[in-house]
């Protein structure tokens, strides 16, 4: 069946640090991929997509390639800030129903 | 749209007790799923819908959960009788098949059964 494998953490970072927070997936078929992000206390909110090979998904100075041939989506952001501080999911959903399989999630916390 | 409404937000139950979970899906999807989310097991999918009929409940953990969902605005999650070990955070997500769209969640229902 899909998964998906993220690293763990916590990551714990600087402001203005580089981040990287690394997933690949396994899929039967052409999944759409997903970065998915959870502040405290509240749901899960889409931060970026890419429905195929190649694209680059971006939002709030978060980036990230479908990457095919490594399958991988891996997230990255220039310099980090407290307010990224949160736990991000990388997901995929494959076929119809639009089903989405997560990874285990990684928290990030920014430090001053 | 106000976006996937769940109901309550908190519940705190006793051992044994029957629980129910409420979903509002965004009006127009017609897929719902319900997560469960603990920091032992991270998300984990137990139902999903598809125009109202249950595709894939495999991830159900016992008999003592059942879901429902009677028509396209609504859908329950019911446990009975209820243990400690539910005690978790239950997410409602409604997303529309096939459009490559993403699942857009609810705000979550925290569950304490003592």
């Amino acid at each position: 069946g899909d998964s998906v494998t993220q690293m763990e953490g916590p990551v714990t970072l600087s402001e203005e640090a580089f981040l990287t927070i690394n997933c690949t997936y396994t899929a039967t078929g052409y999944p759409s991929l997903f970065w998915y992000v959870q502040y405290p206390g509240e749901g899960l909110q889409l931060l970026l997509k890419a429905t195929k090979a190649d694209d680059k998904g971006s939002n709030k100075g978060f980036e990230a390639t479908y990457r095919k041939e490594t399958t991988s989506f891996h997230l990255e952001k220039g310099s980090v800030q407290v307010s990224d501080s949160a736990v991000y999911f990388c997901a995929l959903t494959d076929g119809g129903y639009q089903k989405v399989t997560f990874g285990i999630g990684t928290k990030l916390q920014v430090i001053p | 749209d106000a976006g996937v409404i769940q109901s309550p937000r908190h519940e705190v139950t006793e051992m044994g007790q029957e629980v129910t979970l409420r979903c509002k899906p965004i009006s127009g999807h017609n897929s719902l799923f319900w997560y469960r989310q603990t920091m032992m097991r991270g998300l984990e999918l137990l139902i999903y819908f598809n125009n109202n009929v249950p595709i894939d409940d495999s991830g159900m953990p016992e008999d003592r959960f059942s879901a429902k969902m009677p028509n396209a605005s609504f859908s329950t999650l019911k446990i009975q009788p209820s243990e400690p070990r539910d005690s978790a955070v239950y997410f409602c997500a409604s997303s529309l098949q096939g459009g490559n769209t993403e699942a857009f969640f609810g705000q979550g229902t925290r569950l304490t059964v003592v």
